[in-house]
């Protein structure tokens, strides 16, 4: 158990549709980090916060969007979903932007 | 941008037996990390690596970084089916350790 929780475990949601991932961080670390793993691209980095401010941005679509909140928890949200967006959304966190990112469990999205 | 090639792609061995498994950057790595992933599940950390010529252990898994640090290699001794899973290397080229690119995996099976 790596200390980093996210839910939901699974969600199934159709095209067109918006969902909201959450992720709460391991007690005590700042950065919080996204990536999506799909078959065809494999991990893929989002995007990361750092105690409440974006610090990188990687493949996110436009249509994706994350927020970091006062309490170091994060949420991504998903809109306008297409087929291709389903895969699994891993968060990380790390106590310090240049450390070793620790990973939750993920979520799968499955879009029909 | 930085790509990171893994071999090989998949890995059957049998059980006591030794392996490697390598990871070749495009670019200086400022940092090489090692994940390993159940199928469907998070990443676990295993190790990482930032100076050229850097050796880690941990139990019976070895990681190298080269002089020049664009390849590294994880050794594992007297493999274990507990060590079956998917193998990640993931890589800072940026030195902030925010945008980690990672390659597409190791998949070891560990056979009686």
């Amino acid at each position: 158990d790596s200390g980093v929780t996210q839910t939901p475990k699974h969600l199934i949601t159709a095209t067109g549709q918006r969902v909201t991932l959450r992720c709460s961080p391991r007690s005590g670390d700042l950065s919080v980090y996204w990536y999506q793993q799909s078959l065809d691209q494999g991990l893929q980095f989002l995007i990361q916060y750092y105690n409440g401010e974006e610090r990188a941005k990687g493949n996110i679509l436009e249509r994706f969007s994350a927020q970091q909140f006062p309490d170091l928890h994060s949420e991504l949200n998903l809109s306008s979903l297409e087929l291709g967006d389903s895969a699994l959304y891993f968060c990380a966190s790390s106590s310090r932007p240049d450390n070793e990112q620790f990973f939750g469990p993920g979520t799968r999205l499955t879009v029909l | 941008s930085q790509e990171l090639e893994q071999s090989p792609q998949s890995l059957i061995v049998q059980e006591g037996k030794n392996l490697t498994i390598n990871c070749t950057s495009s670019k200086t790595l400022y940092g090489l990390y090692w994940y390993k992933q159940k199928y469907g599940e998070g990443l676990i950390f295993l190790m990482m690596l930032q100076k050229g010529g850097e050796e880690k252990s941990h139990e019976k898994i070895t990681a190298k970084l080269d002089e020049k640090k664009q390849q590294s290699s994880l050794h594992i001794t007297a493999s274990q089916p507990s060590h079956a899973g998917i193998y990640l290397c993931g890589a800072d080229g940026t030195g902030t350790a925010s945008k980690l690119t990672f390659g597409t995996g190791t998949r070891l099976q560990v056979t009686l």
